[in-house]
């Protein structure tokens, strides 16, 4: 079974600090993402990589910077983190190329910024 | 307009109910995944169907490339069943999935 990680299950930090959100997929998978999930709006799209040292920006990747130095790694960076940065975070990963491909998700980390 | 939509919002069932919950969207696709989430946040992939019809145990996932709708049906609903079922469509072009807002699903015994 694909297995997704992610460092913390919950985490409280404080507006200006820099935060670090770390995922790891142990399936060889080339693709990772990272989402934030907030009620009503669904999953947005943070940012996501197709290969080491390659990154893309999703919909929504203001204030945010990512970085994936090894293939099963993909981190999360919130610069300077604030109050409306407050989300569920969500990490996934899928195989690429092809389209019949599913997305294998971590548990999450449900960040507060206060 | 969402690229995305679903319906309903929220529903309300007894065990033993069939459950239908639908997904439209307005986009070109090549895939269409059907997603659960249970309360604490953890996400599990159900179905990813291109074409027609998939069945695993009690649920079953319909798609009709035409109309750009897909049905996600639970027979004999229990009480375990409730949870956010998720639809998300991966676009024609590109690596990105767009997501649906969720159904939010109770199961009642």
């Amino acid at each position: 079974d694909v297995k997704v990680t992610q460092s913390s299950r919950y985490l409280v930090k404080r507006t200006g600090e820099k935060v670090f959100l770390e995922c790891v997929q142990d399936m060889d998978h080339e693709n990772m993402f990272w989402y934030r999930q907030d009620p009503g709006l669904g999953l947005r799209l943070i940012y996501f990589s197709y290969d080491v040292k390659m990154k893309e920006k999703g919909d929504i990747p203001e204030g945010y910077s990512v970085s994936r130095e090894k293939k099963e790694r993909f981190s999360l960076i919130l610069e300077s983190a604030s109050t409306n940065q407050t989300s569920m975070y969500l990490c996934a990963s899928s195989l690429s190329p092809g389209i019949y491909y599913e997305q294998y998700f971590g548990p999450g980390t449900r960040l507060t910024v206060t | 307009k969402n690229e995305v939509e679903q319906s309903p919002q929220n529903l309300t069932a007894q065990e033993g109910e069939f459950i239908t919950i639908n997904c439209s969207y307005s986009v070109g696709i090549s895939a269409l995944h059907w997603l659960q989430q249970h309360p604490g946040g953890g996400i599990v992939s159900l179905f990813m169907l291109s074409s027609g019809k998939k069945k695993h145990g009690r649920l079953i996932a319909t798609i009709n490339i035409q109309e750009k709708h897909s049905s996600l049906h639970i027979t004999a609903s229990h009480p375990r069943d409730s949870a956010v079922y998720i639809c998300a469509v991966k676009l024609t072009y590109g690596q990105n999935f767009v997501f649906g807002p969720g159904t939010r699903l109770s199961v009642l015994p």
